[in-house]
């Protein structure tokens, strides 16, 4: 399968700070990128995404960066909430089939300190 | 709208039990999958139906199986549990072909003794 990683496991942030989560892929070939949130207990949940003929997406409080160059995605939360806990998983298409299927990472999971 | 749902929610089977996971949508969705979802790791696809009518395997298909009933429903199959097969399974469904996102169901947790 392909690999998407992630740098950190786990991020504990202070409630009111940003929050940066990393995912490294390795497929060049890959050209749209998903952010997914999982809450305890609960599906995945689309944040945002991504395609590669951009390099910065802006959603409510959260923006995605795109470094193509060294395959790196990240995903920006500013002014961190208590409800924004949760394990973050990035995703990604390398168009390997026909039906788009999506790569996911490990996670990383968010804790907010308050 | 409910989006993606899943039956069971919970499932507790002996080795060797046969089970089936329903899973459906109502957002008119092309696309379905299954996913099994271990401690630590992330999302590993088991099989998909890229449209109704088809089916085929992605990344961890070994010991199961599926069928898409009709644009709404797929269902995936344990013909005989093993306790490796103890996880959490999700299905999540999308839209069309072109790069957008899936949908995921809440997810069932089965555990396989």
């Amino acid at each position: 399968g392909e690999s998407v990683g992630l740098h950190l496991p786990t991020l504990s942030v202070q409630e009111g700070d940003n929050s940066i989560i990393n995912c490294a892929y390795s497929n060049s070939a890959s050209d749209y990128f998903i952010w997914y949130k999982q809450e305890s207990g609960k599906g995945p949940q689309f944040i945002i995404d991504i395609r590669s003929n951009m390099d910065k997406r802006q959603g409510q409080r959260v923006t995605v960066l795109l470094n193509k160059t060294v395959k790196h995605l990240s995903l920006q939360i500013a002014a961190t909430q208590p409800g924004d806990s949760a394990v973050y998983f990035c995703a990604e298409n390398p168009h390997q089939t026909g039906a788009n299927n999506l790569f996911f990472g490990t996670g990383t999971r968010l804790t907010v300190i308050p | 709208n409910a989006g993606v749902t899943q039956t069971p929610k919970f499932q507790v089977l002996k080795t060797g039990q046969s089970m089936t996971l329903q899973c459906a949508q109502d957002m008119n969705h092309n696309s379905m999958y299954w996913y099994r979802q271990d401690p630590g790791m992330g999302l590993r696809l088991i099989y998909y139906s890229a449209s109704e009518g088809t089916t085929d395997k992605g990344e961890v298909p070994n010991g199961y199986n599926v069928s898409r009933l009709n644009k709404r429903e797929f269902s995936l199959r344990l013909e005989s549990a093993a306790p490796s097969q103890t996880s959490v399974y999700f299905c999540a469904s999308r839209a069309g072909t072109i790069d957008n996102e899936q949908f995921f169901g809440p997810g069932t947790r089965l555990t396989v003794l």
